[in-house]
């Protein structure tokens, strides 16, 4: 059962383009939501995370935006630079839970050309 | 650099034999998860430990699969009799678990597994 979905699977923006990746989960269980950021060859980093008392977090030119009653969270990167170009991957924990382990969306390569 | 270690960085083998991966956490991080990342898709939870107590199997977890962390430091991921259906990353994450803390995981880059 997927539980976090993603789109869209791939996603081509031109240099100081707006790039939007969205994310859709079932389990109203989860409470903490972030973004990984993924290099070729690379585990998966943490880009930022956003906990459901909000509807917006900002972090440079990065932002996810929260809506807990439609169980959706997206991230927005603002100034799109081609170093930017990676898959993204959202997820989601349930900190209450004893595993507290992420569940992952299927990821979103972003390419941003020059 | 003091972050998750994993090795070997690639493993190919032959189906039917044995492999084992080693992941090397964030020294002070109690808590050490082991993920599955096929080609295309999001990291698969595995499996995690809370110092050396394994605490949750995930079902992708087969009885060909096992790990440990004999001394809450390290952890090795052995695969039995492995099946071509086996390749894919295996990825290894550390935190710290407590109340208060946040709950970022750190990720290793991976081991690669190609079963031929």
């Amino acid at each position: 059962q997927q539980q976090v979905k993603q789109s869209p699977q791939s996603l081509i923006v031109q240099k100081g383009g707006i790039s939007i990746i969205n994310c859709a989960y079932e389990n109203t269980a989860f409470d903490y939501f972030p973004w990984y950021q993924q290099f070729p060859g690379k585990g998966p980093a943490l880009l930022i995370a956003i906990r459901p008392d909000v509807s917006e977090k900002k972090e440079g030119r990065f932002t996810i935006s929260f809506n807990k009653s439609a169980k959706q969270f997206s991230l927005h990167i603002m100034d799109s630079q081609p170093g930017d170009s990676a898959t993204y991957f959202c997820a989601a924990s349930n900190r209450g839970g004893s595993a507290r382990q992420l569940t992952f969306g299927s990821g979103t390569q972003l390419t941003v050309l020059p | 650099d003091t972050g998750v270690s994993q090795n070997p960085r690639h493993k190919i083998t032959k189906r039917g034999q044995n492999v084992t991966f080693r992941c090397d956490p964030i020294s002070e991080h109690n808590r050490l998860y082991w993920y599955r990342q096929t080609l295309g898709q999001g990291p698969e939870f595995l499996t995690y430990f809370q110092n050396e107590a394994q605490l949750e199997k995930s079902r992708l977890l087969s009885d060909r699969f096992s790990a440990e962390r004999p001394k809450g430091s390290f952890s090795t991921l052995e695969i039995q009799r492995t099946e071509q259906g086996d390749s894919a990353m295996y990825l290894c994450a550390s935190t710290v678990y407590g109340t208060g803390v946040s709950a970022e995981q750190f990720f290793g880059p991976g081991t690669r597994l190609t079963v031929l």
